[in-house]
């Protein structure tokens, strides 16, 4: 069985400054993992994915993250951050042989201020 | 790209009554798909697994005679809310699994309000 670990519940930051939101997970099995972002009331939009190859995976907005297998971590990161980025942010991974079937981090809210 | 859709987006029942969602893969086909349940202001629970021509799977603690799974077609899961109850008010989300077996797809879920 897998686990995710979302190190902050809450990330405050100011407009046009970087951000970094951490994840570690926990598998004894290859594993594929996941950044969503969740606006209020709305359903889950994929951000990026690292299935296999780069390290650093770009995705949409300008975020990006990258895996580190040895520290088994997935942290998501972005330059400079806008209001509209405000939302909550979930990492999720799942085992590459149960593909599909993915365990969620308990969410990070990320809160840009002007 | 892959498109999956939930109906009805919200809803609102009355308490002893059965709610039915749809979960529908657009442009692909699902033998897979994956029911989860958000409570506000937490993560997403996996309830089920639904596999196309045979029974669900179902995590510990979920209760199959309540949350009845129909995975009928290779493009539509349903998820039957059953004797609904006010706790079981919630964010229901479904995920479908494209046949290159990598990732799954979500829909923008439903809301259930249990009055």
């Amino acid at each position: 069985a897998q686990s995710v670990t979302q190190l902050d519940s809450q990330v405050p930051v100011f407009e046009e400054a970087p951000v970094e939101l951490r994840c570690n997970y926990s598998s004894s099995v290859s594993v594929y993992l996941f950044w969503y972002v969740q606006y209020p009331n709305q359903g889950l939009q994929l951000l990026l994915k690292y299935l296999s190859g780069s390290t650093l995976v770009k995705g949409i907005n300008g975020f990006e993250a990258e895996f580190n297998k040895s520290q088994t971590s997935f942290h998501l990161r972005k330059p400079s951050v806008h209001i509209s980025d405000t939302a909550e942010y979930f990492c999720a991974v799942s085992e590459t042989t149960n593909a599909g079937k993915s365990t969620f981090g308990d969410g990070t809210t990320l809160t840009v201020k002007p | 790209g892959a498109v999956v859709s939930q109906h009805p987006s919200w809803v609102i029942c009355k308490s002893g009554t059965s709610v039915k969602i749809e979960c529908r893969s657009l442009d692909f086909q699902a033998t897979t798909m994956f029911w989860y349940r958000q409570f506000p202001k937490q993560s997403l629970m996996l309830m089920a697994t639904s596999n196309e021509g045979s029974k669900a799977t179902y995590e510990q603690g979920v209760e199959k005679d309540k949350f009845l799974i129909n995975h009928a077609s290779l493009t539509l899961s349903t998820l039957t809310v059953t004797s609904a109850h006010p706790e079981d008010s919630s964010f229901y989300i479904c995920s479908a699994l494209t046949r290159m077996n990598t990732e799954a797809f979500f829909g923008q879920g439903t809301r259930l309000t249990v009055v």
